[in-house]
Formats: structure tokens, C-alpha cells, sequence
């Protein structure tokens, strides 16, 4: 069974618009953890929060974890047309269980 | 992907017959991991493997047998390929089993006609 479960489904933005993706789980993690796939390539992992952190970021993306509501948000800022992908959110202590994606698509 | 790479990308087979996909990484991580991807239910683990010889089943095994004889060799084997194990498969390898990226190999799109 699924532990992480994205939201939207899908998402089209307009490049320079922000992009907000928001992944839900049941039970307690250890951490959580976010990926881009591009259409017919592996995955890429982009970013880990740790259950004790509150706020993370790498470059254009920022992570956020409240563990009471078992929710984590992805933002990526002044979006991209090479951002288009899907995202995947995870969640790990032992092996990683992902959730189904979001599609997110930016156009130029 | 750099350090992974999966053989072959892509395969068609018949149905009841034996088929082996391949995971071979030069990173000397311990941890190696066999997932299947189909629309509508993301990512699922198949079996992983937490060193030489030593495997364990995931969430969707039936099915499936794992080897792994050395530490940059992981081989999934279906030992009599059905319809419904047509998907497409995706290794995995991490350093440790906690609080540690994957990374991810290329994939191989598997039809089983």
C-alpha cells in the first residue's frame, strides 16, 4: 500500500510561476523524501527532511515537514519549462515507499 | 544514470517463459533495490537486497526471485513471465537504509506478450 499520497494529481503552471505540491502518510517516518522524474528517465532524488526538521531548501526548491498533520509541501520558485516532470514524495525507515505523483507541467 | 545501469532497456517476452533484468553499480553500496512502475499505482518494492546474499521481499514479490552474488550485481529473475508483470522496472541503490537518498538506475520497459 501506498505511504505518501501527492496532491494535485496534475499541475500546469506558466514559466516564472511558483509550483506547490503537497504529499500526505499515515504513519510515523523517519524521513521524508522528494524526486523528479522526467518523462522515461529514472528517478532523481532532490531533496531529504529529516522528521525532526520543519523547513529545508536547495536551490529554486523548499521543503516543508509538519509531522503532527503528516503532510510535507515541495515548492519550487520561479518555475521552468526544463521543471516539467513528475514529482514524487517518499517516505523512508528502512526501505522507501513513494507515493503515485504529481505531473507538473510549465509552460513557456 | 551515472554508477547504475539496468540491462537490457527494453524487452519483449512470451508469456511462461524465464526472464532475467539486470542491475550492475560501481558506487559500492550496500543496499540495492528492485521497484516496478505502473500508471496508477506509482512505484512498488519488489525485493531489496542489504548485502551479499542477503535479500528480502517488498510489497509485490509474488512472483519474483532476487539474487545477488556480488556487490555490484543485483538480478531480478520472473521465473515464468505473465501479462500482469508487464511494467516498467526500476533499480535502486543506496549507501545505507537510513536517512539516505536513492539513486536511480535508467529503468527497463519489460512487455510480456
Amino acid at each position: 500500500s501506498q505511504q505518501g499520497e501527492e496532491d494535485p494529481q496534475a499541475l500546469s503552471i506558466q514559466e516564472g510561476e511558483n509550483a506547490t505540491m503537497n504529499c500526505s502518510y499515515k504513519t510515523s517516518i523517519n524521513n521524508l523524501q522528494w524526486y523528479r522524474q522526467n518523462s522515461g528517465r529514472g528517478l532523481v532524488h532532490l531533496i531529504l527532511i529529516r522528521s525532526n526538521e520543519r523547513e529545508k531548501h536547495s536551490g529554486r526548491l523548499r521543503v516543508t515537514l509538519d509531522t503532527s498533520k503528516k503532510s510535507s509541501s515541495l515548492l519550487i520558485t520561479a518555475s521552468r519549462a526544463a521543471d516539467t516532470a513528475s514529482y514524487f514524495c517518499a517516505t523512508g525507515g528502512g526501505t522507501l515507499t513513494f507515493g503515485k505523483g504529481t505531473m507538473l507541467l510549465v509552460s513557456p | 544514470d551515472a554508477g547504475i545501469t539496468q540491462s537490457p532497456r527494453h524487452k519483449v517476452t512470451e508469456t511462461g517463459t524465464p526472464v532475467t533484468l539486470r542491475c550492475h553499480q560501481t558506487e559500492n553500496h550496500r543496499y540495492m533495490y528492485w521497484y516496478r512502475q505502473d500508471p496508477g499505482h506509482g512505484l512498488r518494492l519488489i525485493h531489496y537486497s542489504y548485502g551479499v546474499k542477503d535479500t528480502d521481499k517488498g510489497e509485490v514479490s509474488d512472483g519474483y526471485s532476487v539474487s545477488r552474488s556480488k556487490t555490484e550485481d543485483f538480478l531480478l529473475t520472473l521465473e515464468s513471465a505473465t501479462s500482469s508483470q508487464t511494467s516498467v522496472y526500476f533499480c535502486a541503490i543506496s549507501e545505507t537504509d537510513m536517512d539516505y537518498g536513492y539513486t536511480f538506475g535508467s529503468g527497463t520497459r519489460l512487455t510480456v506478450v
